[in-house]
């Protein structure tokens, strides 16, 4: 069964700690990407990759990290310099070689801090 | 000006109706637009993606595009109560071949089909 994969569902997290978000995908898609949505907003791009060990800031970076060791997988750390943590994370994956590159996304990440 | 802009609702249609939801976009070189469904807890989507001007038609939805105008629609023929959902328009300012997308998103509108 191919698709994108997301742990935790829900993660409870107290100020002052860092967590890693997990997300991998079978679909061998060459990019993936990390949102956050917040209520009545827009997906906003935390960060992407088009290759292994290769990644690039989006638009909201500040107090994330990522990693992309391998290519089905691209855990989101979110560290205690990110202010306001609390939000639905989602991933999604695509190919770079169509002319399109249409992105699929996870089921979703709902982090809530303490 | 916000780079793509959606009409938050709720839009109400009654069961049967056709839907017409609206985006524009403030990126004139923008290549791509797609149309996602969110329903409430849930992840987006895809349900289709539109290149050219003009209609494009997948079953119940057609997405049509006015480059010109910089307008992007989404309608949907015999509106169903299952069609209550969010709908979010992204745009792909991506301009490289064999790069990944860059999506911008709207906030979405949210459509309720009534019965």
């Amino acid at each position: 069964d191919g698709g994108i994969t997301q742990s935790p569902k829900y993660l409870f997290r107290k100020e002052g700690q860092n967590v890693t978000l997990s997300c991998e995908q079978n679909l061998n898609h060459d990019a993936m990407y990390w949102y956050r949505q917040d209520p009545g907003q827009g997906l906003r791009l935390i960060y992407y990759s088009q290759i292994v060990n290769d990644f690039q800031k989006g638009d909201i970076a500040e107090g994330y990290s990522v990693s992309r060791e391998k290519k089905e997988s691209f855990p989101l750390t979110v560290t205690s310099a990110q202010k306001n943590p609390t939000a639905f994370y989602l991933c999604a994956s695509s190919w770079t070689s169509g002319s399109y590159n249409e992105q699929f996304f996870g089921p979703g990440t709902r982090l809530t801090v303490l | 000006q916000k780079e793509v802009e959606q009409n938050s609702g709720p839009l109400s249609v009654p069961e049967g109706a056709i839907a017409s939801l609206n985006c524009t976009y403030s990126d004139r070189g923008s290549q791509s637009f797609f149309w996602y469904r969110q329903y409430s807890g849930k992840s987006p989507e895809l349900i289709m993606f539109i290149y050219s001007n003009g209609d494009k038609e997948d079953g119940r939805f057609t997405a049509q595009l006015n480059k010109a105008s910089q307008y992007v629609s989404l309608l949907i023929r015999d509106s169903q109560p299952s069609d209550s959902a969010t709908y979010l328009c992204a745009v792909n300012r991506g301009r490289e071949a064999g790069t990944a997308s860059k999506l911008t998103f709207g906030t979405g509108t949210r459509l309720q089909v009534t019965l």
